[in-house]
């Protein structure tokens, strides 16, 4: 069964440091969210892409994060600085179309922690 | 603004029925997703509804009244690895998900 992979599963880094997480969809999936969740909360979303264009980051703290889709298969999520406040579990989710009614299928996230 | 309630935590026995309530004032309604998350993992889909009534999956089914912008999902014959959040997720007007922050069930012996 196809599934949604991501990159590191753990990452523990220093603030003002700079961090990387990688997902790969499913294959044929158009649609790409990234989301944030803080321990003891919904997902919050991050980006969403539509092959390599984003739809929505309108949540995106875009003075430190960034994300890219290039070739509008597997994306990056940067962090530069990190902050104390980023530690959270990161998930990538992608589906086929981006009409939220469709299922999401999700990564099994990167949990990182800033020290 | 847009806002979905759940309980925070619930507990229940192995092998008794849990209800688990979900109520939502949003800028509109195309569906509601039950999601499950097991401690420390990603969320894995459950069931979505779209039309009023309930929608029986196994164990698990899920109900939805959209006039009274309500919707719950049942769980039977509840076993141990039950014990994981069980999150509520409403699609807006703007085709949108909006998720609610999850409640906690703590299945007993």
């Amino acid at each position: 069964e196809a599934e949604v992979a991501q990159s590191p599963r753990y990452k523990i880094t220093e603030k003002s440091q700079a961090v990387a997480f990688w997902c790969d969809p499913i294959s044929g999936h158009a649609t790409l969210y990234w989301y944030r969740q803080i321990l003891g909360q919904g997902p919050e979303l991050l980006v969403q892409f539509q092959d390599e264009s984003v739809v929505d980051d309108s949540q995106l703290p875009k003075d430190r994060f960034s994300a890219e889709r290039l070739k509008g298969v597997d994306s990056t999520l940067k962090i530069q600085p990190a902050e104390l406040g980023d530690s959270a579990m990161y998930l990538c989710a992608s589906s086929l179309v981006g009409d939220a009614s469709y299922e999401q299928y999700f990564g099994p996230g990167t949990r990182l922690t800033v020290t | 603004g847009q806002n979905i309630d759940q309980p925070t935590e619930m507990t229940a026995t192995e092998g008794a029925i849990v209800q688990i309530n979900c109520t939502y004032q949003t800028s509109g309604f195309n569906g509601l997703f039950w999601y499950q998350q097991h401690a420390g993992e990603a969320p894995t889909f459950l069931s979505y509804n779209v039309l009023d009534g309930l929608e029986e999956k196994g164990r698990f089914s899920s109900f939805l009244s959209r006039s009274k912008g309500y919707s719950y999902l049942l769980l039977k014959e509840l076993q141990m690895k039950d014990s994981a959040s069980y999150l509520c997720a409403v699609v807006d007007s703007n085709y949108q998900l909006i998720w609610g922050a999850g409640t906690k069930l703590i299945i007993k012996p």
